[in-house]
């Protein structure tokens, strides 16, 4: 078990710019999840997916933000035309069928300039 | 949004020493938990307590809801520097049904030597 992980883990991106991110989640985790935190507070819920389904998409997320996960097993997030407003912290989560607990990764800190 | 408040919002203590903290919530929940983050690290889950559960125990930790206060707490004993970091506390609502969390903003924990 190595855990969830995220890839980058830093990035620094121009304003306008597209950003993609990948989450690896816990093999045989069927759950995963997209959290955004920003400093200060707390993680709040951008998406859901079961397998390869996107069950669920917060409000927060825009249209300019996309989420896969094709095959039901790692995870992207797209930004396209950032904003200053997307900096944050992003992190990813995976569960395992009929757990309640989520297992999360180390996170992709996006700054905007 | 954030769901609800955790009280303090920054505690400061020296080692050996108790610490609680405080967390409210706004709608009908399945059950709660409580993570802990590193500066800029992703979260941890230490503990999870259903909604028709009252209390919990797990090593130095102890977990205590009240539902119809819409409440809970974390009691962490005999504290240790390790045990600096922020403290959230994540409600899975009722409705929904993604198993999604919902995250207050925090308590920063310091644990002085």
């Amino acid at each position: 078990d190595t855990g969830v992980s995220q890839d980058p883990r830093h990035k620094i991106t121009k304003r306008g710019q597209n950003v993609t991110f990948r989450c690896d989640p816990i093999s045989e985790h069927n759950r995963l999840y997209w959290y955004r935190q920003t400093l200060g507070q707390g993680p709040e819920f951008l998406t859901y997916f079961q397998n390869e389904a996107q069950l669920e998409k917060s409000r927060l997320l825009s249209d300019r933000f996309s989420a896969e996960r094709p095959k039901g097993s790692f995870s992207t997030l797209e930004i396209q035309r950032t904003e200053q407003g997307d900096s944050a912290m992003y992190l990813c989560a995976s569960s395992s069928p009929g757990a309640d607990e989520q297992y999360f990764g180390p996170g992709t800190r996006l700054t905007v300039t | 949004s954030q769901q609800g408040e955790e009280d303090p919002q920054a505690l400061s203590i020296q080692e050996g020493e108790n610490a609680t903290m405080n967390c409210s919530y706004k709608t009908s929940i399945n059950n709660l938990q409580w993570y802990r983050q590193n500066s800029g690290r992703g979260l941890v889950h230490l503990i999870l307590i259903r909604s028709n559960e009252r209390e919990k125990h797990s090593g130095r930790l102890r977990v205590t809801l009240d539902t119809s206060k819409k409440s809970s707490s974390l009691l962490i004993t005999a504290s240790r520097a390790a045990d600096t970091a922020s403290y959230f506390c994540a409600t899975e609502p009722t409705q929904g049904g993604s198993e999604k969390l919902v995250f207050g903003k925090g308590t920063k924990l310091t644990v002085n030597p």
